[in-house]
């Protein structure tokens, strides 16, 4: 069975910059996560999708941060624009539905903002 | 904002001792997990322990509960050089809409040949 797919997996852009992740979860899985990790720290949640839906966006910065599940499968996290600080790795997870415990981690997408 | 908070942040030590890390959190939980992350790599669930359990095993893992102190330990015996990674523990906050993982900072293990 295939993991968690995401890309790319490594991305380099200027300050003020767009740049885009893609992630594709694991078939079936209804519940999708992105989560942002800085060097040293455990990972922070951005927002949590129910099939199309995000159920829980509180901690996005929806200023300059977006993202959608289109047909409750594949979704993508924009930023728009970069900053320096969001310089960081970029997980996501997907699990079977809301009340399943354990999240299945894609391995990541290394953003460097210079 | 990490709710759990991982002690020691690093430890090192040779393969076939046994490892201990700690977590401690601060809000009342439904169930804690521990992750492992290997650098480079997305994150790997290791154990789940619902907050009635007090002790749960896995292979070479031991995991210990203590709602009445919010603490948790994750014991690794007979450690081996692919023990080596980070270590999350990991609290869910149950809301109505479904579950929100919280992470600590992690341990990192080094195991050493």
């Amino acid at each position: 069975e295939a993991g968690v797919v995401q890309s790319p997996r490594y991305k380099i852009i200027e300050k003020k910059q767009p740049v885009a992740f893609w992630c594709n979860p694991i078939s079936g899985h209804n519940t999708l996560y992105w989560y942002l990790q800085n060097l040293g720290q455990g990972p922070e949640l951005l927002i949590r999708y129910e099939n199309e839906e995000a159920v829980d966006d509180s901690q996005l910065p929806k200023d300059r941060f977006s993202a959608e599940r289109l047909k409750g499968v594949d979704s993508t996290l924009k930023i728009q624009p970069a900053e320096l600080g969001d310089s960081a790795v970029y997980l996501c997870a997907s699990s079977l539905g809301p009340q399943t415990d354990t999240q299945y981690f894609g391995p990541g997408t290394r953003l460097t903002v210079l | 904002s990490q709710q759990g908070e991982e002690d020691p942040q690093a430890l090192s030590i040779q393969e076939g001792e046994n490892a201990t890390m700690n977590c401690s959190y601060k809000t009342s939980i439904n169930n804690l997990q521990w992750y492992r992350q290997n650098s480079g790599r997305g994150l790997v669930h290791l154990i789940l322990i619902r907050s009635n359990e007090r002790e749960k095993h896995s292979g070479r893992l031991r995991v210990t509960l203590d709602t009445s102190k919010k603490s948790s330990s994750l014991l690794i015996t007979a450690s081996r050089a692919a023990d080596t990674a980070s270590y999350f523990c990991a609290t869910d906050a149950r809301e109505t809409s479904g579950s929100r993982l919280t992470f600590g900072e992690g341990t990192q293990l080094t195991v050493n040949p």
